[in-house]
């Protein structure tokens, strides 16, 4: 069964500091990747995806994941952060056989942004 | 304004009692899901369904049901069966093999 793993329970940010969170799956094929966003009492809000082709993925907000199939990773960066990043985020993996009928969730990075 | 609506925004439920969560979308989705959130995990997959009058239950279906009458709207069941139900409920929607898109959320709490 495919897994992820997001190792930063909690990461704090100066505001215009540069952020990367961390992402990392199991699973024995290339798999569908996702980045959501989550503010508090909120649904949840899709940053970016991988399905295939480039490895550097653009998405909303000014942020950005890249697709390292070799370290089975998929890290969101953004170069400056707002105080409005503050949220918690999601890394998801979906099953290529059955499309997305089985997105299995990280635990979440919540960030916060001091000024 | 198309998109995924969920009500109601908070839920209490008494011992013993079933409660319905609501879920509409607009989108014109084959796929519907519900998920619960409780803090410090991920969502977790309850039910889902690809079409209308068929449904899959998830990792947790357990303590509860679904029904799936009309391609527009997915409701959940949170039975008695359900010992501890208190959570965000989270519904989205997707083309079959596309991106899940999400309402807003339900927090049913016990009273």
């Amino acid at each position: 069964a495919q897994s992820v793993t997001q190792p930063d329970i909690h990461i704090t940010v100066s505001e215009g500091a540069s952020l990367e969170l961390r992402c990392n799956y199991s699973y024995g094929a290339t798999p569908y990747l996702f980045w959501y966003v989550q503010s508090p009492g909120q649904g949840l809000q899709l940053l970016l995806k991988y399905f295939s082709g480039d490895t550097l993925v653009q998405g909303i907000k000014g942020f950005e994941a890249e697709f390292k199939r070799s370290q089975s990773s998929f890290n969101l960066r953004k170069p400056s952060v707002h105080w409005s990043d503050a949220a918690e985020y999601f890394c998801a993996v979906g099953l290529t056989n059955f499309g997305n009928e089985k997105l299995t969730f990280g635990t979440g990075t919540r960030l916060t942004i001091i000024p | 304004d198309g998109g995924i609506t969920q009500s109601p925004k908070y839920l209490f439920r008494k011992e013993g009692q079933n409660v319905t969560l609501s879920c509409e979308q607009n989108l014109n989705h084959d796929a519907m899901y519900w998920y619960r959130q409780d803090p410090g995990q991920g969502l977790r997959l309850i039910y889902y369904s690809q079409i209308v009058n068929d449904f899959q239950k998830g990792d947790i279906a357990e303590g509860y049901s679904v029904s799936r009458e009309k391609k527009e709207s997915f409701p959940l069941t949170v039975t008695s069966a359900q010992k501890n139900p208190t959570a965000f409920y989270l519904c989205a929607s997707s083309e079959v093999q596309e991106t899940q898109y999400f309402g807003p959320g339900t927090r049913l709490l016990v009273l």
